[in-house]
């Protein structure tokens, strides 16, 4: 069966460090990958997604990047967090090309800026 | 990306009532639609996946329809119970495999 990890599970950054949220699929090969996040108050903002190696494309202008190195790995990074960086991060994976297929979450990073 | 949206933001209802609450979303360039249930802290679990106009889904206490031409998804829950509170989110695909969430609908039941 498929799963989906991310970590770490909580982070207190301070200003202008940077960010490493690693997520890990196993159980599934050529997954699309998606790191969503949740700030105070809001929905779920799509902010990167991947459907392959070295390929991402960005919804939304920020000081955040992400990366796929590995088939089934994603990265999200920062090289200087911001206070509004703040926010509960999820990473999610999905079957390859297909618009009907369910999105599998992982379990949450919460990340506070100080 | 989709125009979803979610109404009302936020639902408090008394134990043994029922509910419903709405997605819309913009009826061209729509592939499928999403329901996905979320407590605080944890990760969105999946409802249901609806693709056809008319499309009902049921899944215990729960269910969903779905009318694609005129851009709207309601999701019914029969009974509420405390357990049932959470935010519940709803999702649309559109044509460049792209998974844009709404709001969220948040449900409070009170016993």
């Amino acid at each position: 069966s498929q799963t989906i990890h991310q970590w770490p599970a909580t982070l207190v950054q301070p200003v202008g460090s940077p960010l490493s949220l690693e997520c890990t699929v196993e159980g599934t090969s050529n997954p699309n990958l998606y790191w969503y996040r949740q700030a105070a108050g809001r929905g779920l903002q799509l902010l990167f997604y991947s459907v392959g190696i070295g390929q991402i494309s960005s919804e939304v202008p920020q000081n955040l990047s992400a990366s796929r190195p590995q088939d089934r790995q994603f990265i999200l990074s920062s090289k200087k967090l911001l206070l509004s960086d703040s926010g509960f991060y999820l990473c999610a994976w999905s079957g390859a090309g297909g618009s009907g297929n369910t999105i599998y979450f992982g379990e949450g990073s919460w990340l506070t800026v100080v | 990306i989709l125009n979803v949206e979610q109404s009302p933001q936020s639902l408090h209802v008394q134990e043994g009532d029922s509910t419903n609450f709405t997605c819309s979303f913009p009826s061209s360039n729509f592939y499928a639609l999403h329901w996905y249930r979320w407590e605080t802290a944890k990760s969105p679990e999946a409802l249901f996946v609806m693709t056809l106009n008319g499309d009902e889904k049921k899944k215990g206490r729960i269910s969903a329809t779905l009318n694609t031409k005129e851009g709207y998804s309601y999701l019914y829950i029969k009974g509420s119970q405390p357990e049932d509170s959470a935010t519940y989110l709803c999702a649309g695909w559109d044509a460049g495999n792209m998974l844009t969430f709404g709001g969220g609908t948040r449900l409070m039941v009170k016993p």
